[in-house]
Order: C-alpha cells, then sequence, then structure tokens
C-alpha cells in the first residue's frame, strides 16, 4: 500500500529565512516523489519531482527536495522564504508501475514579513 | 495551449440533484483523473482513466460516475448529489509515456450540495 506523511499541519518562517516542509512516504517499490503547491483558489501547481539520479532535485521558484531512502523522506526546501511563497503545500508518491498518486494531507507554509 | 480546464467552477445543488463536471486537456495525455478535496484530507482520488475507453475506480468512487468520451474529455457525474458531496472537485491529467510522468490539475470545480 502507498501512503505519504506530511506531518506539520502548519509551518511558519520568517521572511528571509531557511524554509523545510517535511514529508515521509511508503511504497512496496520504487517510488516516485512529487511536491505541488496550491494558492487560494486555484488548482495544484507542480513544484518538482524524484524519479531517479540525483537525491537533490531543484524545481520552480528556488524551491529543492532531498530524497532520503533510507528515512524514506522527501523535504520540501528552499534558502530563503518569500511572503509570496505563503500557501498549501502538497506531498503525493507514485509507486514505480502504478498509475495513482497518494497525496499527504497538505502543510500550509506562512511567511511572516 | 489550455492545459486542464473545467467547467463550471462554481457550482450549487439541491440533495438529490444531479450535475455533469465537465474535464478536457490539450495535452494529449493518455491518462486523466477526478479527486475530490476536502479540508484536512488533501486530495482523494475519485475516479481515473488511464487511457481513452477505460475507466477504473479510485478511493472514494461511490456515488459518482464517469465517462471518457475521447481522449482529452473526461467527465464526472453525481446522478443524486449529497451534502456530504461538498467538496472542491479537480481534474488531471498525465502523459504516460516521453518521461514526463507529471500530473497537471485543472482549476477546480468548488461544489456546494444544500
Amino acid at each position: 500500500a502507498q501512503s505519504v506523511a506530511q506531518p506539520e499541519d502548519q509551518v511558519n518562517v520568517a521572511e528571509g529565512n531557511p524554509l523545510t516542509v517535511k514529508c515521509t512516504y511508503s511504497v512496496s517499490g520504487n517510488p516516485y516523489l512529487f511536491w505541488y503547491v496550491q494558492y487560494p483558489n486555484r488548482g495544484l501547481q507542480f513544484l518538482l519531482k524524484y524519479i531517479t539520479g540525483d537525491n537533490l532535485v531543484k524545481g520552480s521558484y528556488g524551491f529543492e527536495a532531498e530524497f532520503n531512502k533510507s528515512q524514506t523522506s522527501f523535504h520540501l526546501k528552499k534558502p530563503s522564504a518569500l511572503v509570496s511563497d505563503s500557501a498549501l503545500y502538497f506531498c503525493a508518491v507514485r509507486e514505480q508501475g502504478a498509475n495513482n498518486l497518494f497525496f499527504g494531507t497538505g502543510t500550509r507554509l506562512t511567511v511572516i514579513p | 495551449n489550455a492545459g486542464v480546464t473545467q467547467t463550471p467552477k462554481f457550482q450549487v445543488l439541491k440533495t438529490g440533484q444531479s450535475m455533469t463536471l465537465q474535464c478536457a486537456q490539450d495535452m494529449n495525455h493518455n491518462s486523466m483523473y477526478w479527486y475530490r478535496q476536502d479540508p484536512g484530507m488533501g486530495l482523494r482520488l475519485i475516479y481515473y482513466s488511464a487511457s481513452e475507453g477505460t475507466t477504473d475506480k479510485g478511493e472514494v468512487p461511490n456515488g459518482y460516475n464517469v465517462s471518457r468520451l475521447n481522449k482529452r474529455e473526461f467527465s464526472l457525474r453525481l446522478e443524486s448529489a449529497a451534502p456530504s458531496q461538498t467538496s472542491v472537485y479537480f481534474c488531471a491529467s498525465r502523459a504516460t509515456s516521453g518521461g514526463t510522468d507529471t500530473q497537471y490539475f485543472g482549476p477546480g470545480t468548488r461544489l456546494t450540495v444544500l
């Protein structure tokens, strides 16, 4: 069975500080991992993904994520937060060969000016 | 290139009414999906279509039906709406070849069932 956990419902960070949004996953086989962002009253926008290769993945808007197989984690990071990064962030996993994405419950990021 | 489009954007129904949510994509993707988003529960898959002519149940299919009309269009039907179906509905599509393996989402339909 596939599952994703985002242990923090809410993350607050000061503008200019580094941010981390946590995600852990569970799959039987090789994972394909994704981060999406949702702004108010909008659909989900793709940020980045890990399929294979380098464990550090770089994505849109200066975000990056590190795949850690031993800890089954895929935390989202950004060196310097912007107020405009305030949004709802979703981690998702698909097992290699499967058709469906499984989403975490989301983490609301608030960047404080 | 509009990506994934959904209609309507908003809808209010009374219990027992029926309606169809429309979704279309212009990216020539094989797979299409319907999700619902509820507070604190993330996105849950209702139905998906791996390719034209096929549909499969997801995590929460009860009370819904789908039609993959052609490669571009995938509709979701509520035959007899219930208040528990009040939610935001998202359609998505994905290419299953070419290595992109990324789902792209529509803007959503906000449905309220009274």
